[in-house]
């Protein structure tokens, strides 16, 4: 079946402008994550929703990054005034439900602030 | 107390030998370990994962071990193929929340 799919896969934007990334999760997937990897190192968690509502937004580094998930399924990931220091791959996750720990990756969308 | 360790940063191992990634947490809560693979460009893809009630999980060419009582976990590759170059991220999670991920140990076989 398909996987996570997300897109754009590359994002290239001026510092100060605002982007928005979007994430398909596997259908029928209740959780989706969303995570940020710099060159080198490994993903770094934002937020995880279940259903419509975000559980954890703990990892959101400050208020220009903002995450929707409307109708339980797909989710954009939102940044305002865009910094150079966004610059990174950002990754989305989904996993099936309560049951299950497992997290499914898409490819990523590599965004790129100049 | 979130930080899960990774080592080492990198590896080189020849064709057909045993490759072996170390990782270290300090959160008892954790009860999900996972190992992801990730090829250039690619999102990372889950490859094995393991509860704490269990000290060994094998499928495949791949182990993990598990020491509860020293807070270690460790993936083991045998036979080792030039496929498997890619990086290893170690993570750990608890009741579904998010990924804690080490930092990542860069893998070559050499062939």
């Amino acid at each position: 079946g398909a996987g996570v799919s997300q897109t754009p896969s590359n994002k290239v934007t001026e510092k100060g402008k605002y982007v928005e990334l979007r994430c398909d999760p596997i259908s029928g997937h209740t959780a989706l994550y969303w995570y940020r990897q710099s060159l080198g190192q490994g993903p770094e968690f934002l937020i995880y929703f279940q259903g419509t509502g975000a559980a954890d937004d703990s990892g959101l580094p400050n208020d220009r990054f903002f995450a929707v998930r409307p109708e339980g399924s797909v989710s954009t990931l939102k940044i305002q005034r865009t910094e150079r220091g966004d610059s990174a791959v950002y990754l989305c996750a989904s996993r099936p439900g309560p049951s299950y720990n497992e997290q499914f990756f898409g490819p990523g969308t590599r965004l790129t602030v100049l | 107390q979130q930080q899960v360790k990774q080592s080492p940063q990198s590896l080189i191992v020849q064709k057909g030998g045993i490759s072996i990634i170390n990782c270290a947490y300090e959160n008892t809560a954790f009860d999900y370990f996972p190992w992801y693979q990730q090829f250039p460009g690619k999102g990372p893809a889950l490859l094995i994962a393991i509860r704490p009630d269990v000290s060994e999980k094998k499928e495949g060419r791949f182990t993990i071990s598990f020491n509860k009582s020293a807070k270690q976990f460790s993936l083991h590759i045998m036979d080792s193929q030039p496929g498997d170059s890619a990086t290893y991220f170690c993570a750990a999670s608890y009741y579904g929340n998010k990924l804690v991920f080490g930092a990542g140990t860069i893998l070559r076989v050499k062939s």
